[in-house]
């Protein structure tokens, strides 16, 4: 079946720009995951969703940052006033349940770029 | 609080030559231990895991992980490396119900 997809792969947008990018997850994954990921680094947490909830959004750096899960299923993370330091891979994984015995399955990632 | 060091950023290796990529962590609580591989232009993907039970963990494509409480280390090690290993590998942790906390990752790059 289909994995979790990530729309789009590139995103280039100027400083002070909004932007959306969207996550697809494995159909029945009822739990979904953002991650942040900068040039030489591992994924950084930024916030899951359980269902149409979100859990913990702890990692979220500012609130300029900001997802939304409405059905549970899709959900898009949104950025206002964008910078030039939020150029990063954003991540999405999905899994079945939350929980550690729950394997995480990734997306390809958006690459974001601000100018 | 939770973390993980990778020790290595790059490890060159022949084809065929064994590998082992270092992982230390920290941790108040009980932990959980990953691998995780990310191809060019792929997505990550779980490699093995520890949860409970054998210290010793087999995953997918050769590779095995020893858990060593004592050391606060999870290695994962192959015996024989192949070109297609040529990818990034990231150790992460994380305790009951929390996210995962990744490393910085490891380059492991496979020659002929």
């Amino acid at each position: 079946g289909a994995g979790v997809s990530q729309t789009p792969s590139n995103k280039v947008t100027e400083k002070g720009k909004y932007v959306e990018l969207r996550c697809d997850p494995i159909s029945g994954h009822t739990a979904l995951y953002w991650y942040r990921q900068s040039l030489g680094q591992g994924p950084e947490f930024l916030i899951y969703f359980q269902g149409t909830g979100a859990a913990d959004d702890s990692g979220l750096p500012n609130d300029r940052f900001f997802a939304v899960r409405p059905e549970g299923s899709v959900s898009t993370l949104k950025i206002q006033r964008t910078e030039r330091g939020d150029s990063a891979m954003y991540l999405c994984a999905s899994s079945l349940t939350h929980g550690t015995s729950s394997e995480q399955f990734f997306g390809p990632g958006t690459r974001l770029t601000v100018l | 609080a939770q973390s993980v060091t990778q020790l290595d950023s790059q490890v060159p290796v022949f084809e065929e030559a064994p590998v082992e990529l270092r992982c230390n962590y920290s941790s108040s609580v009980s932990v959980y231990l990953f691998w995780y591989v990310q191809y060019p232009n792929q997505g990550l993907q779980l490699l093995l895991k520890y949860l409970s039970g054998s210290t010793l963990v087999k995953g997918i494509n050769g590779f095995e992980a020893e858990f060593n409480k004592s050391q606060t280390s999870f290695h994962l090690r192959k015996p024989s490396v192949h070109i297609s290993d040529t990818a990034e590998y990231f150790c992460a942790v994380s305790g009951a119900g929390t996210a995962l906390i990744f490393g910085k990752g490891t380059t492991l790059s496979v020659s002929s």
